[in-house]
Order: C-alpha cells, then structure tokens, then sequence
C-alpha cells in the first residue's frame, strides 16, 4: 500500500540552528499538509500546500516556518531558527482531494532541540 | 474555538469487551476520520464518514456521525490487546483537518 514517508525520523539540534524535515508524500496526491504533536499533546495544523502555494496555515505557522515542494516528489517543512517550544513530533501528510478524501499520514519526524 | 472534545479521556477494558469513544465538534464539517497513534508512532487511518452518512462499518469497527449534534462515536468490538493505542477523531472543515485530544484505551489480556 503507498505511504507517506519522511525523513529523518528523530533529529537532535541546538537551539537557533536551522532544520529541513523531509516528506515524500504518496504518489498521485496532491494536497500535502504538515502537523505537530507536542509530547503528550494534540496533534495540531500547521500548513497546507497545492498547487505549489500555501492554501491554508495556522497561527503556529510563523514566519520561522517554510514548506517547499523542491522537485515532483519532495515536500519539505524548514524551520529557520529552532526554539524549545518547536520540540515536537511533525506529521507530514497526503491526500488525492483536498476535502471529502482520506489523509494519509507519515511516521512522524521526532525534533528535539536542545 | 474550532476544538471538540473526545470523551473518555482513558478507557480501560478486558480483552473481547467492546470499546466506545465519543467525539465532539464545533464546526461544519465536508467528513470525520478516525485515526489511531501507537505509542511515539505516525497516525494511521482507520475509517472516514462522509457528512450525509450516518453509520459506517469496517470489520470490527463502527462509527457513527450526527451532524446535528456535532458529534461521532466510534465502536471497536471484540476488542484485542493488539488494539491498545491512543484514538483520535479528525473533522475535515474549512481546507484544513483539526484533531481531537483523543482516547487512550487500554485492552487487557
């Protein structure tokens, strides 16, 4: 069965430092969408993306976040200068629609900044 | 707020009973997905249910939706120790997925 897959699946940085999680989302979709889980915590939007733009961010989504799609299969969530709070596990995930249609979701990117 | 709840927070069952997890919304709502988190893993999607539906089954699951209510119910029957997991409804509203807090429900063996 496709999956969503990303990349690293644990990443240590020092506070400040610049981090690119990396998401290959499944093939033949194309809305993609990326999702936080503070230890213990909900899981929460952070950003969708079609059609190379942003289509819907939330608050979180700062101007310390960026999403790119570099090539035809990647999609990427930088995180510019690291704090604590950004400590998390982050979903990247796919869907063929962006409404009425199941979203698939990665195996998560554990980020511990320290 | 565009949160809901999940009640019950924790649920604890013996092996072959069955399990109910609630959900609740704020919004409107295009479906509500189920998903199911291990322990420190990704989401796995267990069912999704349309707004104009009103029950759904998958094997041993079942989720109901009341729209006029806000609210989503989801049944495990016959549950198995394997199903010890933490569950999370979702509803689809706006463009974007918004998660509930979830039910972390213990099956013993």
């Amino acid at each position: 069965e496709p999956e969503v897959t990303q990349t690293p699946s644990h990443q240590v940085t020092q506070m400040g430092q610049e981090v690119i999680l990396r998401c290959v989302p499944i093939s033949n979709h194309l809305y993609f969408y990326w999702y936080r889980q503070i230890l213990g915590q909900k899981v929460e939007f952070l950003v969708s993306f079609y059609n190379n733009e942003i289509s819907e961010k939330s608050e979180i989504f700062d101007d310390q976040f960026s999403v790119e799609r570099p090539d035809g299969s990647n999609f990427t969530l930088k995180i510019r200068s690291t704090k604590l709070e950004d400590s998390a596990m982050y979903f990247c995930a796919s869907s063929d629609q962006g409404s009425g249609n199941t979203i698939y979701f990665g195996e998560g990117s554990w980020l511990t900044v320290v | 707020s565009q949160q809901g709840e999940e009640d019950p927070q924790a649920l604890s069952i013996q092996e072959g009973e069955n399990a109910t997890m609630n959900c609740s919304y704020k919004t409107s709502i295009n479906n509500l997905q189920w998903y199911r988190q291990n322990s420190g893993r990704g989401l796995v999607h267990l069912i999704l249910i349309r707004s104009n539906e009103r029950e759904k089954h998958s094997g041993r699951l079942r989720v109901t939706l009341d729209t006029s209510k806000k609210s989503s119910s989801l049944l495990i029957t016959a549950s198995r120790a394997a199903d010890t997991a933490s569950y999370f409804c979702a509803w689809l509203g706006y463009g974007k997925l918004t998660f509930g807090q979830g039910t972390i429900l213990t099956v013993h063996p």
